[in-house]
């Protein structure tokens, strides 16, 4: 079983450029979450799913869109990307709330 | 909303020194869970606790929940450079829901 991966590992975007940040998973788990991570404020939730189609607001929502169309799927858009979006993006899933959760290895984003 | 504070951010021991991080959600939680992430890594699960009071061991890790499931501690007996990385705890609240907060983390130093 590979986990959770995440693709790309690494990726530089210039302001108002767009991508899609893809996590999977293969253990057949429901819950899936997108977290961002800034030095000195931990792990932020983004967005998140509770099972496929469904998605819903974390914390630090604006300027992304997630969607879910395959249960082992969960993407993180940014439509238009600003510098304040530079940070490592990690994608997390569990088989439900209050199990532990099993992190991506993560994708570093910068945006000049 | 539900907030969870840990102190220190930072903490620079010597080999073979005690270290210890403190978990505060400003709502009663469901349950705690405590993260490592090595320096470049994600993080990975150690332990969750459940009960009030509840202490639990992992050879030099000692991690306790609060009587009022409101507070967490981990402790590391002599502290051994492998230790060092960020330390997470997470809480998820007790009224439902599917979100797990995070706490900014606690980042160990081990000097050897």
């Amino acid at each position: 079983n590979a986990g959770v991966t995440q693709t790309p590992k690494f990726r530089v975007l210039k302001t108002g450029q767009s991508m899609t940040l893809l996590c999977a998973q293969d253990m057949n788990h429901e819950y899936m979450y997108w977290y961002r991570q800034d030095p000195g404020m931990g792990l932020r939730l983004i967005h998140y799913s509770v099972g496929e189609g469904t998605t819903a607001k974390g914390e630090v929502p604006d300027g992304y869109n997630v969607s879910r169309l395959k249960k082992q799927n969960f993407l993180l858009g940014l439509e238009s990307a600003a510098p304040s979006q530079t940070s490592v993006y990690f994608c997390a899933s569990r088989l439900f709330p209050g199990t532990e959760q099993f992190f991506g290895p993560g994708t570093r984003l910068t945006v000049l | 909303g539900q907030q969870v504070m840990q102190i220190p951010q930072y903490q620079h021991v010597q080999e073979g020194e005690d270290f210890t991080t403190y978990c505060n959600s400003s709502t009663t939680l469901s349950n705690i869970q405590w993260y490592k992430q090595r320096p470049g890594g994600h993080p990975v699960f150690l332990i969750q606790l459940v009960k009030s009071g509840e202490v639990k061991k992992q050879k030099r890790l000692t991690f306790q929940f609060g009587e009022a499931k409101k507070n967490s501690s981990l402790h590391i007996t002599a502290t051994q450079t492998t230790d060092v990385g960020t330390y997470f705890c997470a809480g998820l609240g007790n009224t439902g829901g599917f979100k797990t907060i995070f706490g900014a983390g606690t980042r160990l130093f081990v000097k050897a």
